[in-house]
C-alpha cells in the first residue's frame, strides 16, 4: 500500500520569505513523486515531478522540490513567496505507473 | 487548447435520487480518470479508462456507482441511488498516454460538487 502525509494543514508566510510545504511518503520500491496546486474554483494543476535522477527538481512558477530517500520526504520549496502563491497544495506518490495517492493537502497563505 | 470540461459544476439532490456527471477530456487524451475528493482530503481514484476500456475500477463502489466512456472520448459517472455520504467533489482528469511517468502530469477539470440532502 502507498500513502502520503502532509503534516501541516496550513502554512502562513510573508511575501518575499521562503516557503516550504512538507510531504512524506510510504511507497514500496522506487517512488514516483508529484506536486499539484489547486487555486480557488480551479482544477488541480501539475507543478513538478520526481521520477529519477537529480534529487532537486525544478518546476513551474519558481517552485522546486527535494527528494530525500533516507527521510522518505519530498518537500516543496520556493525561495521567495508571492501573494499569488496562496493556494491548496497536494503531494502525490505512486509505486507504479498510474495510480497516484494524494496527501490531504496544505493550504498556503502568503500575506502581503 | 480547451482543458478538461466537467458538468454540472454543482448539484444538490435528495438522498435516494440518481445523479450523473459528465466529463469531456482534452482532445487526444486516451487516458481518463474519475477521482473522488472528500472535504479536507486529497483525491482518491475511482476508475481509470484507457480509451473505452475501464482498466482499473477496483475502487468504484459498484453497487451504486457506474461509469462509461463510449467511443473513448466523453465519460459519464452515475450514482444511483445517492446517499448522504456521497456528498463530495467528483474530479475528472485526463492524460495523453497511460502512466504518470510518461507525461508527468494529469490534467484535471474543475470538478462537480455534489450535495446530498
Amino acid at each position: 500500500a502507498q500513502s502520503v502525509a502532509q503534516p501541516e494543514d496550513q502554512v502562513n508566510v510573508a511575501e518575499g520569505n521562503p516557503l516550504t510545504v512538507k510531504c512524506t511518503y510510504s511507497v514500496s520500491g522506487n517512488p514516483y513523486l508529484f506536486w499539484y496546486v489547486q487555486y480557488p474554483n480551479r482544477g488541480l494543476q501539475f507543478l513538478l515531478k520526481y521520477i529519477t535522477g537529480d534529487n532537486l527538481v525544478k518546476g513551474s512558477y519558481g517552485f522546486e522540490a527535494e527528494f530525500n530517500k533516507s527521510q522518505t520526504s519530498f518537500h516543496l520549496k520556493k525561495p521567495s513567496a508571492l501573494v499569488s502563491d496562496s493556494a491548496l497544495y497536494f503531494c502525490a506518490a505512486s509505486s507504479n505507473d498510474y495510480k497516484l495517492s494524494f496527501g490531504a493537502g496544505t493550504t498556503v497563505t502568503v500575506r502581503a | 487548447e480547451a482543458g478538461v470540461v466537467q458538468s454540472p459544476r454543482y448539484k444538490i439532490i435528495e438522498k435516494k435520487q440518481p445523479v450523473a456527471f459528465w466529463c469531456n477530456p482534452i482532445s487526444g487524451h486516451n487516458t481518463l480518470y474519475w477521482y473522488l475528493q472528500n472535504l479536507g482530503q486529497g483525491p482518491e481514484l475511482l476508475i481509470r479508462y484507457e480509451n473505452e476500456e475501464a482498466v482499473d475500477d477496483s475502487q468504484l463502489p459498484k453497487d451504486r456507482f457506474s461509469a462509461e466512456r463510449l467511443k473513448g472520448v466523453d465519460s459519464t459517472l452515475k450514482i444511483q441511488p445517492a446517499e448522504l455520504g456521497d456528498s463530495a467533489v467528483y474530479l475528472c482528469a485526463s492524460s495523453l498516454v497511460a502512466g504518470v511517468t510518461n507525461t508527468g502530469e494529469l490534467f484535471f477539470g474543475e470538478g462537480s460538487r455534489l450535495t446530498v440532502l
